[in-house]
């Protein structure tokens, strides 16, 4: 069965520390996708990043970057130099492909 | 171009009464979800279609839950009867078919049974 498990509950950093969101994965499927989503205070959810499960590239996006290791099954989640804007809670999801199986989330608070 | 539209965004409603949710996706998206997302908790899929047919409907509670997309545009979520562990954020999401990864979401509907 497909699980993402996400044991950061809270984070707290002050404003411009950098932050790393840790998410682990089961799946017995060799073709899957992973998923970082965001979810502010409006409650939406904004799709951030997808990897593949043949990519293991590590790839940096401005002030975001992606840990991808198929060995340990972990998607992690990095954001340099944090901004006020970032709290919000971030998820972690799994695709088999089609339906998305998300963790259960981490707040991210960033104070100035 | 605009994205995923979803009403109502709050709904109050006492146990035992029926609710309604309405979903109108992305244009030209052919794939829609709802997903329930419980307070402190991930989103779980309760529904795909794929146009106007259904995917997956494992984790709908039949019992009580049924939806719709009937022109394969719109949908629509409905509950009857409510019960208070239906307390949760109602999500709509649309992807551009069955095999497109990005699933785009809308601003859900926050339902609360008393």
């Amino acid at each position: 069965a497909q699980k993402v498990t996400q044991a950061q509950t809270e984070i707290s950093v002050v404003e411009k520390e950098d932050v790393t969101l840790d998410c682990v994965y089961e799946t017995r499927d060799t073709t899957y996708y992973l998923f970082w989503y965001k979810q502010p205070p409006s409650g939406e959810l904004v799709f951030l990043i997808r990897r593949n499960s043949f990519d293991e590239q590590n790839e940096i996006s401005g002030r975001y970057s992606w840990n991808f290791q198929k060995s340990t099954s972990s998607f992690n989640f990095t954001i340099t130099a944090s901004q006020v804007v970032d709290s919000a809670v971030y998820f972690c999801a799994l695709s088999d492909p089609g339906r998305l199986y998300f963790g259960r989330g981490t707040q991210l608070t960033v104070w100035p | 171009e605009a994205g995923v539209a979803q009403s109502p965004r709050y709904k109050i409603i006492e146990k035992r009464q029926s609710v309604a949710f309405w979903c109108n996706p992305i244009s030209g998206h052919a794939t829609l979800y709802w997903y329930q997302q419980i307070l402190g908790q991930g989103p779980k899929l309760l529904i795909q279609f794929q146009n106007n047919g259904v995917v997956d409907d494992s984790q709908l509670p039949k019992d009580r839950f049924s939806a719709e997309r009937l022109k394969g545009v719109d949908s629509t979520l409905k509950i009857q009867p409510a019960k208070l562990e239906d307390s949760a954020v109602y999500l709509c999401a649309s992807s551009l078919d069955i095999g497109a990864r990005e699933q785009y979401f809308g601003p859900g509907t926050r339902l609360t049974v008393t």
